[in-house]
């Protein structure tokens, strides 16, 4: 069965620099959500988006942002980087209402480390 | 938010069952009961889900108190492969429902 996909998977980025971190949600999925992961942290969630709107946001700097595209795929951008930023960012899809409540499906994550 | 209470650690043999408690003594009426997993190196990944009965799927059981102020998460037969944090959850019923992570139980299996 498809399965969430991030891209990239690892991704060096020096200090100040910009970032860019894709995910494709399982198909027929209408929502996206983004976690944060530190060293030795649980994950903490950003941000998510439910039919290409934004539905709710968590601890997300305001360095980042992100969107959701026409086919439902999902950018978090990241500006203005700091060491801080080093994490694991995992993305996830969930099915429309009455399909499977309220389960949610991650991707395998893009480790991002500043340098 | 309501909140969960879970042990940071156990341990088990391999083969033999694991129960992996939860206190959620806060739960609200409309609140569901989630549990979820994240293996080493991997994406955290759905584990099984209850309102008030008990629920078997293929990888665990969930057994839910009367009160719904606790729940255990059984593995049957705890395998090597299950060694991992595994996180107790409660979802409200509003749709577009974050998933809040708390500390979760980190379990080791013993060969």
């Amino acid at each position: 069965a498809a399965g969430v996909i991030q891209s990239p998977r690892h991704l060096i980025k020096e200090k100040r620099e910009t970032a860019t971190l894709k995910c494709y949600p399982i198909p027929r999925h209408d929502t996206v959500y983004w976690y944060q992961q530190g060293p030795g942290q649980d994950p903490q969630f950003l941000i998510s988006f439910y039919e290409k709107m934004q539905s709710d946001k968590g601890s997300i700097p305001d360095r980042f942002s992100a969107q959701q595209f026409s086919d439902y795929h999902s950018e978090l951008n990241m500006s203005s980087l700091e060491l801080g930023d080093s994490a694991l960012y995992f993305c996830a899809s969930s099915p429309p209402p009455g399909t499977s409540p309220y389960e949610q499906y991650f991707g395998p994550g893009t480790r991002l480390t500043v340098t | 938010d309501a909140k969960t209470t879970q042990p940071n650690s156990m341990e088990s043999n391999e083969e033999e069952p694991v129960h992996l408690p939860c206190n959620h003594s806060t739960i609200s009426g409309t609140d569901y009961i989630h549990w979820y997993r994240q293996l080493p190196s991997q994406g955290p990944e759905y584990v099984i889900h209850g309102l008030t009965s008990n629920v078997n799927n293929r990888m665990a059981s969930l057994a839910i108190a009367e009160d719904r102020k606790s729940s255990t998460l059984i593995l049957h037969r705890a395998t090597l492969r299950d060694a991992a944090v595994y996180y107790c959850i409660l979802f409200m019923m509003d749709r577009d429902d974050k998933i809040i992570f708390g500390k979760g139980t980190r379990l080791h299996i013993l060969p």
